[in-house]
C-alpha cells in the first residue's frame, strides 16, 4: 500500500458541469501526477506537481486545471466537463531521485 | 511521434513460452526506465526497473540499449498469471521530470 487515495472512485456527471477529483497521499512525497487512461492511448500525462504550488502541464492538459495547496493533496478540476473527458483517471506519487511511481486505484469518470 | 512507443499486441502465447516486448523512446536525455504491469481495470504496478547493464528478476529480464533508444522485456516460462498489459515507462534526468508511459502491450497466456 503506497498510501494514495483517490476520490471519488466513480462519478457520473453531466456535460458542462465542473468536476474535481482528489488525490491524497500519506507518504509526504514531493512529486504527484495526474494521468488519464483511454483504450488505444495508454496512460497520458495531464498535469504534474513537483511541490506545493508548483505544477506543470503534461501532454493532454487542455480542459484541466490542478492545484496543490498542501503536500498531501493534488486536485484535478474539469472546469466544464465534456464527453471526451470520459476516462479513467489515475494519480501517482514519486519520491526524490530516479525512482518508480506508485499509483492510486483510479477514478472512473463518465460525462453524459 | 509519441515519446514512448510500444507494439500494442495482443500477444497470445501458450503457457511455458518465452515472449519478448520492445519499446522505443525518443528523448535521448531520458535516464530512468521501468516496466510496469497492469491488470484489467486495476492501477499499474512496477514490475521492474531497467538498468544499463541489464537486470533479471526470476523469469523476467529487462535490457536497455541507449544507443538505439530501446528497452526490452523478456518473460521466460510464461504462466497463466502473466496475462496482463505491460507498460514501458521512461523518465528524464531529474526527479522533477515527467514520467511518460507507452500505450502498453497486451499479453494473453493460454493453457
Amino acid at each position: 500500500d503506497a498510501g494514495i487515495t483517490q476520490s471519488p472512485r466513480h462519478k457520473v456527471t453531466e456535460t458542462g458541469t465542473p468536476v474535481t477529483l482528489r488525490c491524497h497521499q500519506t507518504e509526504n512525497h514531493r512529486y504527484m501526477y495526474w494521468y488519464r487512461q483511454d483504450p488505444g492511448h495508454g496512460l497520458r500525462l495531464i498535469h504534474y506537481s513537483y511541490g506545493v504550488k508548483d505544477t506543470d502541464k503534461g501532454e493532454v492538459s487542455d480542459g484541466y486545471s490542478v492545484s496543490r495547496s498542501k503536500t498531501e493533496d493534488f486536485l484535478l478540476t474539469l472546469e466544464s466537463a465534456t464527453s471526451s473527458q470520459t476516462s479513467v483517471y489515475f494519480c501517482a506519487i514519486k519520491k526524490e531521485g530516479n525512482t518508480e511511481a506508485f499509483f492510486g486505484q483510479g477514478t472512473r469518470l463518465t460525462v453524459v | 511521434r509519441k515519446e514512448v512507443e510500444q507494439d500494442p499486441g495482443p500477444f497470445n502465447v501458450p503457457e511455458g513460452a518465452t515472449v519478448a516486448f520492445n519499446c522505443t523512446y525518443s528523448n535521448s536525455a531520458s535516464q530512468s526506465f521501468f516496466w510496469y504491469r497492469q491488470d484489467c481495470r486495476k492501477e499499474p504496478k512496477l514490475l521492474m526497473s531497467v538498468y544499463s547493464s541489464g537486470n533479471e528478476d526470476g523469469r523476467f529480464t529487462a535490457q536497455l540499449n541507449r544507443a538505439s533508444q530501446y528497452i526490452s522485456l523478456l518473460i521466460r516460462d510464461s504462466k497463466l498469471s502473466d496475462s496482463a498489459t505491460y507498460l514501458c515507462v521512461v523518465s528524464g534526468y531529474s526527479s522533477a521530470s515527467k514520467i511518460i508511459f507507452g500505450s502498453g502491450t497486451r499479453l494473453s497466456i493460454r493453457p
